[in-house]
Order: C-alpha cells, then sequence, then structure tokens
C-alpha cells in the first residue's frame, strides 16, 4: 500500500539554527499538510498546500516556516531560527483531493528536539 | 481549541466484547469528520469517516455515529481484538475553511485486554 514517507525519523538542532523536514508524499496525491504534535498536546494543523502554493496555514505557521515542492516528490517544511518551543512531532500528510472530507494520509513524523 | 473534544482519555476493553470511543464538537460549521488510528512511533492512519449529512456510517467492524444536534460522534468497534490497542484520535473538518484543514481531538488510548 502506498504511503508517506518522512526523514529523518528524528532531528536534534540548537536552537536558533534552520532545519529542513522532509517528506515524500503519495504519487498520485495532489495536497499535501504539515501537522504538529506537541508532547501531551493536540495534533495541529500547520499548513496545506497545493499546486505549488499554499492554500490554508494557521495561526502557527509565521514567517519562521516555509514550505516548498523542489521536485515532483519532495514536500518540505523550513523553520528558519527554531526555538525551544518548537519542539514537536511533525507529521506530514497528502490526499487526493481537497474537498472536505477526503482522508489524509500522514507519515510516521519528524521528532524535532531543538537544544 | 477546545473545538474537537475527547472527554476519555483511556478506555479499557475485553477481547471480543464492544469498545465506544466518544467524541463531542462545538463548531457547528464542521461537516466532516474522521477516525484515525495511532501507535507508538507512527503516524495517524485513517479509519472510518462520516459526513454531517449521515448519521452512520460502518466498515467491516467500525461503526461511526453522528448525532448532529447533540454535536457527538462516537465510533463503535466489534469485536474488539488486541491489536485495535491504540491511540485513537476523532477529527473534523468545517465549511468555511478553504482547504482541508483537520481539527483534532485529545486522543483516546484503547487497550483491549485478550
Amino acid at each position: 500500500e502506498p504511503e508517506v514517507t518522512q526523514t529523518p525519523s528524528h532531528q536534534v538542532t540548537q536552537m536558533g539554527q534552520e532545519v529542513i523536514l522532509r517528506c515524500v508524499p503519495i504519487s498520485n496525491h495532489l495536497y499535501f499538510y504539515w501537522y504538529r504534535q506537541i508532547l501531551g498536546q493536540k495534533v495541529e494543523f500547520l499548513v496545506s498546500f497545493y499546486n505549488n502554493e499554499i492554500s490554508e496555514k494557521s495561526e502557527i505557521f509565521d514567517d519562521q516556516f516555509s514550505v516548498e515542492r523542489p521536485d515532483g516528490s519532495n514536500f518540505t517544511l523550513k523553520i528558519r531560527s527554531t526555538k525551544l518551543e518548537d519542539s514537536a512531532m511533525y507529521f506530514c500528510a497528502s490526499s487526493e483531493a481537497g474537498e472536505r472530507g477526503q482522508p489524509q494520509h500522514f507519515g510516521d513524523g519528524t521528532r524535532l528536539s531543538i537544544l | 481549541d477546545q473545538q474537537v473534544k475527547q472527554n476519555s482519555p483511556s478506555l479499557s476493553v475485553q477481547e471480543g466484547r464492544i469498545s465506544i470511543l466518544n467524541c463531542d464538537y462545538t463548531n457547528s460549521m464542521f461537516d466532516y469528520f474522521l477516525w484515525y488510528k495511532k501507535y507508538p512511533a507512527e503516524g495517524p492512519t485513517f479509519l472510518i469517516s462520516i459526513s454531517s449529512i449521515k448519521d452512520k456510517n460502518e466498515d467491516g467492524r467500525f461503526t461511526v455515529f453522528l448525532n448532529k444536534s447533540a454535536k457527538h460522534l462516537s465510533l463503535h468497534i466489534v469485536p474488539s481484538q488486541p491489536g485495535d490497542s491504540a491511540v485513537y484520535f476523532c477529527a473534523a473538518s468545517a465549511v468555511e475553511t478553504s482547504g482541508s484543514r483537520l481539527t483534532f481531538g485529545e486522543g483516546t488510548q484503547l487497550t483491549v485486554n485478550p
């Protein structure tokens, strides 16, 4: 069964450094998403992406965050200058279409630890 | 963000019995609801969904019930199996949002005892 893959599984970074989290969505999917889950908290939406542009972003997704689809397969989340509070599990997801209710398929996540 | 709430952090049932997981929401604009299952060190896996125009959707051992007037949905698993032990998340998407943002509940840890 096709799956969303994320690398690395664990990233440790010094505060203030830039970090790039990588995702390979399911190949025929057109919509891509990033979510995060801070330890002990809910899974929170960050951003959705379609046709090479952001379709929606949450209040969490400030100027420190950016997303990119640099080629036909990868989807990346960049955090420009990491803060301690960016430590979380980051999940990438993709779906076949953007209609509400289309199931989003999630990767296994990247655990980001900011020191 | 209390728009989707799962009030039971944990639930324990015997193998073969029914598991009932509950979810409440406050945003009346939510029009689609999904259940995900999550094992440790894995991402959420889609289980089943329901549109707000329906009150029941069934897929094998999994049935989701929606009570719009009460703003409540539930996931029934019958019969429960030890492999069902996982965290179950309720999620919802709203009419007014332009994309398909999912709003998640806190999750309920289900343990099915052999």
